[in-house]
């Protein structure tokens, strides 16, 4: 499986746009780039994903590199309630399959008041 | 809306006993997963069901077993429980297979596993 590499910890003020990135340069052209994140005592939760195209939802942005190998997750103007472990996840569709998902290490993200 | 629901939500149990975890998934979701995240980890996937039928499968101990049933519930059956199962345990469900935004996977609340 292709496998995802994130650095350990971030820290961001409230209130400022917050980059985590995400490196997958053994990605494949059928894995779709995932991100989820768990705040504390509680499940993980789907932010987004995307394939090729930079996506937006109401939660934050996904920017993918041109060559897919690296991408970074935006969020616009983040708040206390953000700070959480963000999971980059790359999921493969091409085999069908409700298949698990795979969490590496992730970012532990730290929002200062 | 409605969410996944788990029950029970704590359970104690001794070294050597068996544990029931049951996943309630989203109205109208078919497919379930089952999660555990040990003290500090991450979480690791165990097992999913489809339609009732076992989809995929993770690093699920041989002790434990699980299955769907009619009405899409899942139940964990884990027996001859030891120190290290101790951990909480997740169930998501998503809608139907693969196909990308259809199988996001909506998690529960969990299960905290405590064996003494």
């Amino acid at each position: 499986d292709a496998k995802t590499t994130q650095p350990n910890s971030m820290e961001s003020n409230e209130e400022e746009p917050v980059h985590l990135p995400c490196n997958h340069s053994t990605i494949s052209g059928t894995d779709y780039i995932h991100w989820y994140r768990q705040l504390p005592s509680q499940g993980p939760e789907y932010v987004i994903h995307g394939l090729t195209s930079n996506v937006n939802n109401r939660m934050a942005s996904l920017a993918i590199a041109e060559d897919r190998k690296s991408s970074t997750l935006i969020l616009h103007r983040a708040t206390l309630r953000d700070a959480a472990v963000y999971y980059c996840i790359l999921r493969d569709y091409s085999g069908g399959g409700a298949d698990g998902l795979t969490f590496g290490k992730g970012t532990h993200l730290i929002i200062q008041p | 809306a409605a969410g996944v629901i788990q029950s029970p939500r704590h359970l104690i149990k001794e070294k050597r006993e068996t544990a029931t975890l049951k996943c309630y998934p989203i109205p109208r979701h078919d497919t379930v997963y089952w999660y555990q995240q040990g003290p500090g980890q991450d979480p690791q996937f165990l097992i999913s069901f489809y339609e009732k039928m076992q989809s995929d499968k993770g690093s699920i101990p041989d002790r434990f077993s699980a299955q769907q049933f009619s009405d899409y519930h899942s139940e964990l059956n884990m027996s001859s429980l030891e120190l290290g199962d101790s951990a909480l345990y997740f169930c998501a469900s998503s809608l139907g297979l693969g196909g990308g935004p259809r199988d996001t996977q909506y998690f529960g609340p969990g299960t905290r596993l405590t064996v003494l």
